[in-house]
């Protein structure tokens, strides 16, 4: 059982490149949803998903796009990056029912330079 | 909105001594689950006890026991016979129950140090 899967671990970017940071589970979770980890600001939830074709806004959205076309995975693409999305980036799922604990993958240190 | 509040700076224990790490929530919802959530050097996150805003007694798991006070909106987690492998950030985090907004919000975390 792989749980939750991230790739890459580490990526360096340059200002305005696009790129898809990649999360899978294979544990037949509804919920998925990417986080960023800043210092001293805890982790954000950028966008969430509670099945497959359905997405919503978390609290810093901007500047990522996100699409649910399976249940496994859930892929978070940065259009244009900037320097201010650098941080950690963590994926995570469960189930829907909230006494279920949120699975995280390893997550995925970006830089933009 | 849910909103999850830890306020306290650092914090220090002394090897097996108890510690208490303060957590409070806001939200207008009856039904809602608290979470720890352990985050050491290394980076992953570990999941470390459950809270439901419903249940009778406060949660235990093994030397951690979370300290639910409704009325308060406080849910406190404490360790009990700290170990040197205690030390790493913990963040605390509410979700509420069902529907398509059963997002995890997290806390600023807090930073433990455990000294031998």
């Amino acid at each position: 059982n792989a749980g939750v899967t991230q790739t890459p671990k580490f990526q360096v970017l340059k200002t305005g490149q696009s790129m898809t940071l990649q999360c899978a589970q294979d544990m037949n979770h509804e919920y998925m949803s990417w986080y960023r980890q800043d210092p001293g600001m805890g982790l954000r939830l950028i966008h969430y998903s509670v099945g497959a074709g359905i997405t919503d806004q978390g609290e810093v959205p901007n500047g990522y796009n996100v699409s649910r076309s399976t249940t496994e995975d859930f892929p978070l693409r940065l259009l244009s990056a900037a320097p201010s999305q650098t941080s950690v980036y963590f994926c995570a799922s469960s189930r829907m029912t909230s006494r279920y604990e949120q699975y995280f993958g390893p997550g995925t240190r970006l830089t933009v330079t | 909105a849910q909103k999850i509040t830890q306020t306290q700076p650092g914090m220090f224990v002394q090897e097996k001594e108890a510690v208490t790490l303060d957590c409070t929530y806001d939200t207008s919802d009856p039904s809602y689950g608290l979470f720890w959530y352990k985050q050491p050097s290394s980076g992953e996150m570990i999941f470390l006890i459950y809270q439901g805003s419903y249940d009778q007694q406060n949660a235990t798991e093994g030397r951690y026991s979370l300290n639910f006070q409704k009325a308060r909106k406080s849910a406190n987690l404490v360790i009990s016979a700290s170990q040197l492998g205690d030390s790493a950030m913990y963040f605390c985090a509410m979700r509420v129950f069902g529907g398509a907004n059963s997002k995890l919000t997290f806390g600023k975390g807090i930073t433990l140090s455990v000294r031998p």
